[in-house]
């Protein structure tokens, strides 16, 4: 089955940009998405298809897709931003979500 | 505005079954595919199973695969999820969601999850 890495943390200080990896077999070939999950709230998906954003998320999200990384990108950092970050990809009519990453605002 | 609404879970020994119903809205139900996703205590997202808009299409996790069925009655605006078999590691948060319109995926919309324990 296909699979997803992601790190496990990544930690920024507020107005820096965090970059997240999620990796997997010909992930470039896929569409990626990302979701933000705060603790206790349902995820909220901020990159779909690669790099759009939907409506409402802030510009200072944005993604990217190539090879066998996608990458999300957050610039200035806000303290708001701290949470986990999953990305997502479908394969064989199935989806698959990575590990997460845990955002740390410093 | 789209709702989700998810109800049904709760506590239940391990080899029993629960069903979970996700109640829709604000949107044409039949004309979405949906989806079910989970997340254990303290864990990460799982996708479990998505439904085509008229039921005859269905995919599923191999985790849940011959356990759960996943249904919908369209003229209740309704998602189910039947959930057999259940051992503990089937202890999660469930989510019921959609993509986003004219999206190829990415679920734009959310319920707030049921709750589902296996424990005896």
């Amino acid at each position: 089955s296909y699979e997803l890495t992601q790190p496990p943390s990544v930690s920024v200080s507020p107005g820096q940009t965090a970059s997240i990896t999620c990796s997997g077999d010909k992930l470039g070939d896929k569409h990626a998405c990302w979701y933000q999950q705060k603790p206790g709230q349902s995820p909220v998906l901020v990159i779909y298809e690669d790099s759009k954003r939907p409506s409402g998320i802030p510009e200072r999200f944005s993604g990217s897709n190539s090879g066998n990384t996608a990458t999300l990108t957050i610039s200035g950092t806000q303290a708001m931003d701290e949470a986990d970050y999953y990305c997502q990809a479908w394969d064989s009519s199935t989806y698959v979500f990575g590990p997460g990453t845990k955002v740390t605002v410093l | 505005e789209v709702q989700l609404v998810e109800s049904g879970g709760g506590l239940v020994q391990p080899g029993g079954s629960l069903r979970l119903s996700c109640a829709a809205s604000g949107f044409t139900f039949s004309s979405y595919w949906m989806h079910w996703v989970r997340q254990a205590p303290g864990k990460g997202l799982v996708w479990v199973s998505r439904l085509k808009t008229d039921g005859s299409g269905t995919y599923y996790a191999d985790s849940v695969k011959g356990r759960f069925t996943i249904s919908r009655d369209n003229a209740k605006n309704t998602l189910y999820l039947q959930m057999n078999s259940l051992s503990a590691d089937d202890t999660a948060v469930y989510y019921c969601a959609r993509i986003g319109d004219g999206y190829t995926s990415g679920l734009a919309y959310w319920g707030q999850g049921a709750l589902v324990t296996v424990s005896s």
